[in-house]
């Protein structure tokens, strides 16, 4: 098993340029999450999902948008990129139920300029 | 609301213990531990469950106060294999929370031989 990855592992973009990260999960997870992280500031969440077709707003949400259309994918999204959106992104899976670790994936590094 | 841990960052010789805290100021139902390594995806150490019941890492222990909303980590005898960065993610009772975690900025942990 491939448990977590993400694609890609590294880009730059330009201000005001949009792009798609995926993140692909073969645990058969139920729930998806997208974090990003800051130096400093921890793991902040994004969006996440409970299932196939839904998603809901994490603590950071603005900026961003995401998708989940089948229960292995989870993707996010920057429609217009802000330099203040330079950050290391990881997402996550878990079974469902009560308290389950959280599996992460390797990360993907975003630079804005 | 972000947990606090602390100290904010630790230095070990190999052999000697160290604990880690974290602390919430509101009502929890788990706390999570995590472990990163420098430009590596955190890993899963353990969950202590409101109760008292445990699950994770066989060598690292941790204690929940449920009344104190306080967890601890203790790292004995620690070996260079240790050092990273340790994060306590907090889980709440209430809210719908849908087992998100809200996590703590880390506590740097390096171990010297």
């Amino acid at each position: 098993n491939a448990g977590v990855t993400q694609t890609p592992k590294f880009r730059v973009l330009k201000t005001g340029q949009s792009m798609t990260l995926l993140c692909a999960q073969d645990m058969n997870h139920e729930y998806m999450y997208w974090y990003r992280q800051d130096p400093g500031m921890g793991l902040r969440l994004i969006h996440y999902s409970v299932g196939e077709g839904t998603t809901a707003k994490g603590e950071v949400p603005d900026g961003y948008n995401v998708s989940r259309l089948k229960k292995q994918n989870f993707l996010l999204g920057l429609e217009s990129a802000a330099p203040s959106q330079t950050s290391v992104y990881f997402c996550a899976s878990r079974n469902t139920g009560n308290s389950y670790e959280q599996y992460f994936g390797p990360g993907t590094r975003l630079t804005v300029t | 609301q972000q947990p606090v841990q602390s100290p904010q960052a630790v230095i070990l010789r190999e052999g000697e213990d160290a604990v880690i805290n974290c602390s919430s100021s509101k009502a929890l139902y788990s706390v999570h531990w995590y472990r990163q390594k420098h430009g590596e995806a955190p890993v899963f150490l353990m969950i202590l469950l409101k109760g008292g019941e445990q699950k994770g890492h066989e060598k690292i222990s941790a204690s929940f106060n449920e009344k104190k909303q306080q967890s601890s980590l203790y790292l004995t005898a620690s070996q260079l294999s240790y050092s990273g960065t340790y994060f306590c993610g907090t889980e709440r009772v209430y809210g719908g929370s849908q087992g998100n975690l809200i996590f703590g900025k880390g506590t740097k942990l390096s171990v010297k031989p």
